[in-house]
């Protein structure tokens, strides 16, 4: 079975700086989708970026990027310009071929001004 | 708008009643999917479902039950025997679609709903 590690469970960064949250997943598969979703105060959960495990090239998003090492199972975000908008639970998430979505525990951010 | 909706977004039960969390999307997604969120624990998947009439259990699954008998609804009930259903609950959905693009298609959540066992 696939399993998601976060491993932090609470960062704090200065505002302005560059903060990177750390995932790990488990899993047998070859072809599989990653995704980090944010969960502010509201409890609403939304997508920040994804990754398809075919794609050798990291996927980017405005201010958010991820380093991607398929051989090392490794899946991590990175915040550049930390904005106080930026401080939020952050979940990874792994989708495998059969649909079945998975999460980690989370990491909660604080963005200190 | 399209969306998914959860109700209600508070629900009180007493020990030893079943209750069923409402979830309804208009977005003409194929997958819907149950997670409960605990604190310290993340998102962890109940059910989910691919299609009408057919749903996969996740790993939490015991003292829950689903039923799919429409393409917008996915209700949960939690039943009497799950003992520690204080919770919130997350309802999703997404497309799905065979083929080379399957799963690259993100959930789409709903605002929750928060369930208290008295």
């Amino acid at each position: 079975a696939q399993t998601v590690t976060q491993s932090q469970p609470e960062m704090s960064v200065q505002e302005a700086e560059t903060v990177t949250l750390s995932c790990t997943y488990d899993t047998s598969e070859s072809d599989y989708y990653l995704f980090w979703y944010k969960q502010p105060p509201s409890r609403q959960m939304i997508l920040v970026i994804r990754q398809e495990a075919y794609k050798q090239q990291n996927a980017t998003e405005n201010r958010f990027s991820v380093n991607f090492q398929k051989a090392a199972k490794s899946f991590s975000l990175k915040i550049s310009d930390s904005q106080l908008g930026d401080a939020a639970m952050y979940f990874c998430a792994y989708r495998s071929a059969n649909d079945k979505i998975i999460f980690g525990k989370g990491t909660r951010l604080h963005i200190l001004p | 708008d399209g969306g998914i909706t959860q109700s209600p977004k508070y629900l009180f039960r007493k020990e030893g009643q079943n209750v069923t969390l409402s979830c309804e999307q208009n977005l003409n997604h194929d997958a819907m999917y149950w997670y409960r969120q605990d604190p310290g624990q993340g998102l962890r998947l109940i059910y989910y479902s691919q299609i009408v009439n057919d749903f996969q259990k996740g790993d939490i699954a015991e003292g829950y039950s689903v039923s799919r008998e429409k393409k917008e609804s996915f209700p949960l009930t939690v039943t009497s025997a799950q003992k520690n259903p204080t919770a919130f609950y997350l309802c999703a959905s997404s497309t799905w679609d065979r083929g080379i693009m399957a799963g690259a298609n993100v959930l789409t959540f709903g605002a929750g709903s928060r369930l208290t066992v008295l």
